[in-house]
C-alpha cells in the first residue's frame, strides 16, 4: 500500500509562533502534493497544490505568505504556518499522488494545531 | 465550490445492516472516489471509479455512477461496528487527475 507519514500530529504553541509541519511518502515518489484544512464536522477544503520542484498553487482566499509550502522532494512536502493566531487553529491533512491517471489521494493522519 | 454532496448526513443502523450512502455533483468528472475518515484521522481511499464505469466492487463496498444523473452510491453491505466512521465522496473533475473536491461526508454509526 501506499503510506503517507504527517508529523507532528498535535502541536500547541503560543500566538505569533511559527508552526511547521511535514509530509513524507514512505514508500511511493509523490509528484503531487496537497495540503488541506478541515474545520470540526465539516469537509476537507483545499488550501494548496504542491509539485516537486516548482511553486506551490494556491487556493482562492488562501493567503501564500501566511502558509509556506516547500516541497522539496518527491517524498517530502512542508507547510509552515508563519505567525499564526488562534484562528489558525484547525485540523491540516497532507495528501500525495502518484503520476499518472486516475490514481486516489493517499492522506496523512493529520495534525492538530492548536493556538493559544 | 462545494462540488459533491452527500446524502443522508447522518445515518445509524445496526451491525449486519446494509448501509447506503449517496453523493452528487455538478460539473463533469474524470472520476469519482470514496474515502473513509475515522474521528480526528486522515483519509483512506476506499474505491476510484471512472467516468466511464458503472459499476465497481471491493470486498463489502459496492459504488455505482450514473454520469447522466451526476450521481454516486455507495453500499456496505454487512456492515460492522468497525465501520463507523465519516464517508465522503470527491470528485476529479474532467480535465484534471488530481485536484478533488470533497463533499460534506455521511458520518455512518454502527450500533453492535
Amino acid at each position: 500500500g501506499a503510506v503517507v507519514s504527517q508529523h507532528p500530529s498535535r502541536v500547541i504553541c503560543k500566538s505569533g509562533t511559527s508552526v511547521k509541519i511535514e509530509c513524507r511518502s514512505l514508500d511511493f515518489q509523490a509528484t503531487t502534493m496537497f495540503w488541506y484544512r478541515q474545520f470540526p464536522k465539516q469537509s476537507l477544503m483545499l488550501m494548496a497544490t504542491s509539485n516537486e520542484g516548482s511553486k506551490a498553487t494556491y487556493e482562492q482566499g488562501v493567503e501564500k505568505d501566511k502558509f509556506l509550502i516547500n516541497h522539496a522532494s518527491l517524498t517530502l512536502s512542508t507547510l509552515t504556518v508563519t505567525s499564526a493566531h488562534p484562528e489558525d487553529s484547525s485540523f491540516y491533512i497532507c495528501s500525495a499522488t502518484r503520476r499518472g491517471s486516475n490514481q486516489p489521494q493517499h492522506f496523512g493522519d493529520g495534525t492538530r494545531l492548536s493556538i493559544l | 465550490s462545494q462540488q459533491g454532496e452527500e446524502d443522508p448526513q447522518a445515518l445509524s443502523i445496526q451491525e449486519g445492516e446494509n448501509a447506503t450512502m449517496n453523493c452528487s455533483y455538478k460539473t463533469s468528472i474524470n472520476n469519482l472516489q470514496w474515502y473513509r475518515q475515522n474521528s480526528g484521522r486522515g483519509l483512506v481511499h476506499l474505491i476510484l471509479i471512472r467516468s466511464n464505469e458503472r459499476e465497481k466492487h471491493s470486498g463489502r463496498l459496492r459504488v455505482t455512477l450514473d454520469t447522466s444523473k451526476k450521481s454516486s452510491s455507495l453500499l456496505i453491505t454487512a456492515s460492522r461496528a468497525a465501520d463507523t466512521a465519516s464517508y465522503f465522496c470527491a470528485t476529479a473533475p474532467s480535465g484534471s487527475n488530481y485536484k478533488l473536491t470533497f463533499g460534506k461526508g455521511t458520518l455512518l454509526t454502527v450500533n453492535p
